[in-house]
This record gives C-alpha cells, structure tokens and sequence, in this order.
C-alpha cells in the first residue's frame, strides 16, 4: 500500500537558518503530493501541493518538489522564522476505490529559536 | 478556509459513556473524513463519506460509528468510549480542482477527546 516517511523529529533551528525536511514515499499509482502545517492547538493547514512529476509548490517561502524518479517531496526553506515553529506533515493523496484517499507522514515538529 | 466547524473542541468523558462529536461545513461538498490524531501515527482515517447517507469505513473504525443525514453534517460517535479513544479528532472536505483534476482535502480545528 501507500506510505510516507518523513524524518523525525523535533527540528531546532536558529532564525533564519536553512530548512530542509525530508519526506519520502511509496505509491503504485501517480499521487499528489502536500506538505500540511499544524500551529500548536490548530487543525492542519494546507501549506503546499504538487500534482506532477516535476511540479514545484511554493507558499510563504516554503517550496517542494515532485521527484518521481527519487519518490520524494523534500520541504525547504531559505531563512526560517520564530513563526514557522510547528509540526510540518508530508502526505500523498491518491483515488483509490473513487474517493480521496491520503496517507499521512508521522509529523515533524520544527522549533525556531531567535 | 473551508468553512468546517467542529463541536465540542473538547471534551472529557468517562469510560462506557456513549460520546458524540459533530462536524459542519458550509460549502456543500460531496465528501467528508473523521480522523484521529495520536503521536507517533500521525492521521489516521476512521470513516468517511461520499454523500447523504453515504459511509465507508477507513483503516481504524472499531468502536466508531458515523451518520451523514444532512450535506452539511458529519457525526461521529463512540457507542461506548474506551480510554484507547482518547485523542484528537480531526474532521475534513475533499474539493476537487477541474484544471489540475486533483483533491485537496482542508481539515476542520479538531475536538480533544479525553476518556478517563
């Protein structure tokens, strides 16, 4: 079946560090891709998505890219903020059965320190 | 913002207690999820649904049941909670984008469910 894997976590940066988490997944059938935000007490917020291979999504600085040929979805971004401090989960979406099925990563907790 | 509401946003309940948890959307769409959220596992789907009247089960939905009479609302229960069910519950649409023929789902603020 479909999985994703992400690295653990937590991450701790200093502010405007680089950022880079990993994510990895499997699938037998061509998924989209995301990448979710979640701020301490809040749902998950859509931060970026892919359709493609090859397709580059980018929101707010964040940026990802569809690499079928490696299966990953790596999240980046420049110079990171005290704000981004939250949990970032990947996950590949796919129609299986006719409706949206999505498989989430475990979750990695990011911490940006001034 | 898809317009998803979901109530209570926590709640603390004792063991065998029938529980309820409703969700709400305002934006008529087709397809609604209940999933719960625990360290180490990330989301995990309960149950979903196609439409009025319409439910599937997803890969954890022993101990859960789900009603959808109304587009808008999608209800959860627990018949009889266990201290296992203690967790947070996340609720979400499905939309679907004609240009890109892709889903999106966006997620409702979550109910923190306690079971003592």
């Amino acid at each position: 079946g479909d999985s994703v894997t992400q690295m653990e976590g937590p991450v701790t940066l200093s502010e405007e560090a680089f950022l880079t988490i990993n994510c990895t997944y499997t699938a037998t059938g061509y998924p989209s891709l995301f990448w979710y935000v979640q701020y301490p007490g809040e749902g998950l917020q859509l931060l970026l998505k892919a359709t493609k291979a090859d397709d580059k999504g980018s929101n707010k600085g964040f940026e990802a890219t569809y690499r079928k040929e490696t299966t990953s979805f790596h999240l980046e971004k420049g110079s990171v903020q005290v704000s981004d401090s939250a949990v970032y989960f990947c996950a590949l979406s796919d129609r299986s059965g006719g409706y949206q099925k999505v498989t989430f990563g475990t979750g990695t907790k990011l911490q940006v320190i001034p | 913002d898809a317009g998803i509401t979901q109530s209570p946003r926590h709640k603390v309940t004792e063991t065998g207690t029938p529980v309820t948890l409703r969700c709400h959307q305002t934006e008529n769409h087709r397809y609604m999820y209940w999933y719960r959220q625990d360290p180490g596992h990330g989301l995990r789907l309960i149950h979903y649904s196609y439409g009025v009247k319409d439910t599937d089960k997803g890969e954890v939905s022993d101990g859960y049941s789900v009603s959808r009479s109304k587009t808008e609302d999608f209800l959860l229960t627990l018949e009889s909670a266990t201290s296992s069910q203690t967790s947070v519950y996340f609720c979400a649409i499905s939309e679907f984008r004609e240009e890109t023929r892709t889903d999106t789902q966006y997620f409702g603020p979550g109910t923190r469910l306690t079971v003592l």
